[in-house]
């Protein structure tokens, strides 16, 4: 089974930088994901990692530690629109399933 | 054209009803997926089918019936629900599934989804 847990809500200031926690525990692993989810809306893929190390993709990063069973995901330069709901997805070795975590309600304040 | 589409985007039954959700993609996908979300929950997985076979079916009810008509479409039949059910109702769809090399990532692409109301 999968075990994945990120903080419920964070809150943080437009133009500041916040880092959204994951930790996962799970009986196999082939890669983990990062959605971003606006209220009302579908999730849409913001990252991915499968190796250990930091994905840069513009204002965003993501970050594995495969070891440790912990990424995050970096947020900088907030905008009011980069509030949503980001979710931390863990796929299994077989590729068939990827399983989502908690969830982390990211408001962005001026 | 990189969209999932989803029929129809509201859905209000009662719980004797018969009704189905309708999922496209052109993308060449061969693996697709239902997922359930509740409000301020992750999505659920439900149902996985690959290459047009059914994969993974997560203990779904039997009240809920999947089918893979062909590689493009996914339907999902209901009925005999119940109110609790009432959910959004998400598909997905990804290059394949088993090991991927990057920079195939195999993410999943979601549509808008199906707000189910069961009454």
């Amino acid at each position: 089974g999968q075990n994945i847990d990120q903080p419920t809500e964070m809150t943080a200031t437009e133009g500041a930088i916040v880092q959204i926690n994951c930790t996962y525990q799970t009986s196999g692993f082939n890669g983990l994901f990062w959605y971003q989810q606006h209220a009302g809306e579908a999730p849409t893929f913001l990252s991915y990692n499968v190796l250990d190390g930091l994905e840069e993709k513009g204002r965003f990063s993501s970050f594995l530690s495969r070891s440790k069973g912990y990424s995050y995901l970096l947020l900088k330069e907030l905008q009011m629109k980069d509030s949503a709901s980001y979710l931390c997805a863990v796929r299994d070795r077989g590729g068939n399933k990827l399983t989502f975590g908690t969830g982390t309600q990211l408001k962005v304040e001026l | 054209d990189t969209e999932v589409t989803q029929t129809p985007k509201h859905l209000v039954m009662g719980m004797t009803n018969k009704k189905s959700l309708k999922c496209e993609q052109h993308m060449g996908h061969r693996a697709m997926y239902w997922y359930k979300q509740k409000a301020k929950k992750p999505p659920e997985l439900m149902f996985v089918y690959s290459y047009e076979k059914l994969s993974i079916n997560e203990s779904v009810p039997s009240r809920f019936s999947p089918e893979c008509p062909n590689s493009s479409l996914l339907n999902l039949h209901l009925h005999a629900l119940q109110p609790e059910d009432s959910a959004l109702y998400l598909c997905a769809s990804s290059q394949g599934t088993g090991l991927l090399l990057t920079p195939n990532t195999g993410e999943l692409f979601f549509g808008e989804g199906s707000r189910l109301t069961v009454l």
